[in-house]
């Protein structure tokens, strides 16, 4: 079944380490984004990539970056981690119209 | 930008009850309306939407209605079930666009 998959599914790491989230797509969408979830915050919108040549940035980008390597992988990185960036990370894929799809997600701990 | 409040945060009901969440947006321009029910240590899954140019639709024991007017959309689930216990999240999309902005969610418990 064509599916979207993250790896790591979890992952531990400590203050100042870089890290990164990485997403793979099967669904042949153009559309990838990065979202993060919090309790109680729902689920808010990192960056998100239209094709392999655009980026742009969500609602909290700050402390992210994120890279387009092909149509069916974009990439999450957090340049120097800090304790606050502790949530439950997906990936989505979408059509053009609005429908996204989530990925399994990523729990990230900064301790 | 787009802003997305949802209501109830939680809600209980008896198996067999009707429940109903109710969510507002403030962009006119949005024009798709998905709901998501997320379980617990599972990834959102799209159940159902809507768009501008729809009032209701149905799909079995859902339906979601929107009032372009008031801009508010809700989610109705006829004859809960247990199995529909689960975090159930609102967004909006403005129209051009496909990004979604997504209410804070509301947890559903429904009790045999």
């Amino acid at each position: 079944d064509a599916d979207v998959t993250q790896t790591p599914r979890n992952r531990i790491t400590k203050t100042g380490k870089r890290i990164m989230l990485e997403c793979s797509q099967t669904k042949g969408h153009d559309r990838m984004y990065w979202y993060r979830q919090d309790p109680g915050l729902g689920l808010r919108l990192i960056y998100y990539s239209f094709d392999v040549k655009d980026i742009n940035k969500g609602e909290i980008s700050d402390g992210y970056s994120v890279s387009r390597q092909a149509q069916a992988k974009f990439s999450l990185s957090l340049e120097s981690a800090i304790p606050n960036q502790t949530a439950l990370y997906f990936c989505a894929t979408g059509l053009a119209g609005g429908s996204q799809y989530f990925g399994p997600g990523t729990r990230l701990t900064v301790l | 930008g787009e802003n997305v409040e949802q209501h109830p945060s939680t809600l209980s009901v008896q198996e067999g009850d009707s429940a109903v969440i109710k969510c507002t947006y403030s962009d006119s321009a949005s024009n798709y309306f998905p709901w998501y029910k997320q379980e617990l240590g599972k990834r959102p899954q799209l159940i159902i939407d809507i768009r501008s140019n729809v009032g209701e639709k149905k799909d079995q024991r859902i339906a979601v209605t929107l009032n372009k007017t008031a801009k508010h959309f809700s989610l109705h689930i006829t004859e809960t079930q247990p199995e529909d216990s689960a975090v159930y999240f609102c967004a909006a999309s403005p129209r051009g666009y496909s990004t979604l902005t997504f209410g804070k969610g509301t947890m559903l418990l429904v009790s045999p």
